[in-house]
């Protein structure tokens, strides 16, 4: 039962143009959402994350967009950088931001 | 600042075996979480701690899975009899309070290979 899904496994994306990673969830419960980065042998970072209650969050070059109504989020990165060549893991939750559920990642590479 | 530490950083044992892992979290950090990543997958989560209050075991795939906190500190995950499904990166993770104000800094991670 997945609650969170990344149906892409990997994206490849031209340095400076745009990445857009995407997430569906099937819980109507959750109520937080986030997005990490990994790079290989390290563990997860923090990048960006929205509340139910927003449905866009900017932060520099990352925007998350939130759309309830068809249980769909979205990371867009631009310009794209080769250091963004990482794995991307959303999560969602269902407490607040506690116990947090990850979809299966999506390998992004920036080609420089 | 120092980040959330675990150890061993690879384990390799034999089926049957016991096997123990551990994390110290970021200093301060009462919430305190453990995640493991099979090949493939994405991040499952297995026990989460919380302060005082009685952990969130919900997550341990089986009984042989156990974890304990002490001092509201350094966390060890014990798995007992492995079995091959183990093998799995785990991942453990400690956040100031738990909430939405305070994301989850995670670890690197303890590669386990049962053979």
């Amino acid at each position: 039962d997945q609650q969170v899904k990344q149906n892409s496994p990997s994206l490849s994306v031209q340095e400076g143009r745009i990445s857009i990673l995407n997430c569906d969830y099937t819980n109507s419960m959750f109520d937080y959402f986030l997005w990490y980065k990994k790079y290989p042998a390290e563990g997860p970072t923090f990048l960006i994350s929205i509340s139910s209650i927003k449905d866009k969050n900017e932060d520099g070059r990352f925007t998350v967009f939130l759309n309830k109504s068809a249980k769909h989020l979205s990371l867009h990165i631009v310009p794209s950088q080769p250091g963004d060549s990482a794995v991307y893991f959303c999560a969602a939750s269902a407490e607040y931001g506690n116990k947090l559920v990850f979809g299966a990642g999506t390998i992004l590479r920036v080609k420089s | 600042g120092a980040g959330v530490s675990q150890s061993p950083s690879n384990k390799v044992t034999e089926k049957g075996k016991d096997v123990e892992l551990r994390c110290d979290p970021i200093s301060g950090h009462t919430a305190l979480y453990w995640y493991r990543q099979s090949l493939g997958q994405g991040l499952e989560f297995l026990i989460y701690f919380q302060g005082n209050s009685a952990p969130d075991k919900s997550g341990l795939p089986s009984d042989r899975f156990s974890a304990e906190r002490t001092g509201g500190s350094v966390s060890t995950l014990t798995i007992q009899r492995t079995q091959q499904e183990d093998s799995a990166v785990y991942l453990c993770a400690s956040s100031l309070g738990g909430g939405t104000n305070s994301p989850l800094h995670f670890g690197n991670g303890t590669r386990l290979t049962v053979t």
